[in-house]
């Protein structure tokens, strides 16, 4: 059964700390591994990383891929309350092209 | 914002009814995906309409149905509703094409409809 698991589910900082978000996937006819953060409703898109061992960056956000151990991180550096919200990992499966989710990283930043 | 556009925002229907929601999909999208969204959990695969066909479906049962129109707007109707169908229900647009490319692949969300069934 194709699976997407986060770590941690729920993750309490202070404003200015780094933070690491964990996915790992088991998914048939792997493609690309998407990060979407989501503070309302919409899931807001991230990064979308298919290759190996290439960071994408963004601000203060940054993601890498791990086909080897099947797995994805996602940096926050100098967190703001600003980025509290449900971070969600998704992996893209080839054919049927539907992503399957994680249950999401809850994320509260304090001031 | 995204494009993508999503109807009603909320929505109360009671155990037996039948609803309708709707979607359109960002320009130049030919493909819709829609997502359902338990309260604490990651969305969930319901069904993909790719230039008016179904194009892979989840592990929902057949009262759940779509359809995509020729804009590539489309459509999610749930019948004979039960009470764990409430959830947010997601649709997101898309265009897939090249492998790896991030714009095509990807996959962008409309805001949700929330539904209540009581």
């Amino acid at each position: 059964e194709d699976k997407v698991v986060q770590s941690p589910l729920s993750l309490v900082v202070h404003e200015g700390d780094t933070v690491t978000l964990n996915c790992s996937y088991e998914v048939t006819n792997f493609r690309s591994l998407l990060w979407y953060k989501q503070e309302k409703k919409a899931p807001t898109f991230l990064f979308m990383l298919t290759s190996s061992g290439i960071e994408k960056k963004s601000g203060r956000l940054s993601s890498i891929l791990d086909k080897k151990e099947l797995s994805s991180i996602l940096n926050i550096t100098a967190t703001q309350t600003g980025d509290s919200a449900i971070y969600l990992c998704a992996a893209l499966q080839g054919g049927s092209e539907k992503l399957v989710f994680g249950k999401g990283t809850k994320l509260t930043v304090n001031p | 914002e995204t494009g993508v556009t999503q109807s009603p925002t909320h929505l109360i229907k009671t155990r037996g009814q039948q609803v309708t929601l709707r979607c359109s999909s960002q320009s130049g999208h030919n493909t819709v995906s829609w997502y359902q969204q338990a309260l604490g959990q990651g969305p969930q695969f319901i069904f993909q309409y790719y230039r008016e066909e179904e194009n892979g479906r989840g592990n929902f049962p057949p009262r759940f149905s779509g359809l995509q129109f020729p804009n590539y707007s489309s459509e999610l109707n749930v019948n004979a509703l039960e009470l764990d169908d409430s959830a947010l229900y997601l649709c997101a647009s898309s265009r897939p094409g090249v492998t790896g490319s991030d714009s095509t692949d990807t996959q962008y969300f409309g805001p949700g409809t929330r539904l209540t069934v009581l």
